[in-house]
Formats: C-alpha cells, structure tokens, sequence
C-alpha cells in the first residue's frame, strides 16, 4: 500500500536560515508528489506538485522541492526562512486524484 | 469568490447524536472529498466523489455517509456519534487530474 512518511514532527529554524522537510514515500511506480502548507486555523494550500519531467520544483513563496527516484524522497527546502513561513506542512502522494495520502505533518517554528 | 465552504464550523454532540457537515465549493469542481485530520495522523480520506450523484469509499469510511445530490454541494454525515470521531473536518474539492485541491476551513467535531 502507498505510504508517506515525514520524519520530523516539529523543526525550528531560525529566521532567514535555510530549511529543509523531509518526505519519503513508498510506492511501486511513481506517484504524483505534492506539498501543502497549513497556517494554524486554516485549511490546506498547495506550495508545489510533482508529476513527471525536472526533478527540481519550484513552488509558491520561495519554495521549491526536488524529487529523488533512488531515494523515494521529495524534500522542501526554502534558502532564508521567514517568521511568516511558520505552519505545518504535509507531504502528500497520489497515484491519481482520487486517493490522495497525507504525511503526519512537520511543525515549523521560526525564531526570531 | 467564496471558494469551498464547510458549515457548522465547530459543533459539539453527544454520543449517539446524528449530524451533517456540509460542504458547498463555488468553482464548478467536479472531484469532492471529505478528510479528518488528527493529531499526528496527517489527513486521511474518509469519502469521496468524482462528480454529481456518485461517491466513494476512502481510507476511513466506516461510521460516515455522504451524499453529492448537487455537483456544488457534498454532505458528511454521522448517524450515530462516537468519541472517536472527534475530529477536525476538511472538505476539498479539485477538477480532477490536476492534483490541486482547494480545502475549506474545517469543521471542529467533539463527541462527548
């Protein structure tokens, strides 16, 4: 059964440091790969999605990703971090749209 | 434009209790889904639909019915409460294929 996995519960980094959320994901083929970001009290927004092609994503607010066949990975990174980017981000995977799997979530903290 | 509303917002029930979140999107989305989120769990897909009239099971069904009698609206129900549907609520729609889905605020769920 396809399954994602995030590593990290809860990250803090502080403000205008890099960042980097893990994502690994277990599936025969590769599956559509999505990253979402959730401000507290809000539901989902999307930041970036995989499909095929270049492996290095670029996304909304300075995120990107990059996918990693031999790894299973596709990790998010941000270059400088701001206090705004604190939230919860999920990893996701779909083999299509109709079944799509969220990660536990990793927390953000930014420190000032 | 509204996007994807859910209502009640928050709502507290007794054990045994029945009701109805509902959840009405206004950007002609043919793809419904209805999530729970826990804590340390992510989000998991409880039902679904890919169009008006139709539905489907998704990773946690039992205990929940849905209903898509209008293709901008799709019902939650519960009929009889328990404490382990204690819960946020999550309703999202996509046009399907795409991988983007646009979620409402959620619904705050306590069985007591």
């Amino acid at each position: 059964a396809q399954s994602v996995t995030q590593p990290d519960i809860h990250i803090t980094v502080s403000e205008g440091a890099s960042l980097e959320l893990r994502c690994n994901y277990s599936y025969g083929a590769t599956p559509y790969l999505f990253w979402y970001v959730q401000s507290p009290g809000q539901g989902l927004q999307l930041l970036l999605k995989y499909f095929s092609g270049d492996t290095l994503v670029q996304g909304i607010k300075g995120f990107e990703a990059e996918f990693k066949r031999s790894q299973s990975s596709f990790n998010l990174r941000k270059p400088s971090v701001h206090w705004s980017d604190a939230a919860e981000y999920f990893c996701a995977v779909a083999p299509n749209n109709n079944d799509m799997r969220f990660g536990a979530g990793t927390r953000l903290t930014v420190k000032p | 434009n509204a996007g994807v509303t859910q209502t009640p917002k928050f709502r507290v029930l007794k054990t045994g209790q029945s009701m109805t979140l509902l959840c009405a999107q206004d950007m002609n989305h043919e793809y419904m889904y209805w999530y729970r989120q826990d804590p340390g769990m992510g989000l998991r897909l409880i039902h679904y639909s890919v169009g008006e009239g139709t539905t489907a099971k998704g990773e946690v069904p039992d205990g929940y019915n849905v209903s898509r009698l209008k293709k901008q609206n799709f019902l939650l129900g519960l009929e009889s409460a328990a404490p382990s549907q204690t819960s946020v609520y999550f309703c999202a729609s996509s046009w399907g294929g795409t991988g983007e889905l646009f979620f409402g605020e959620g619904s705050r769920l306590t069985v007591l």
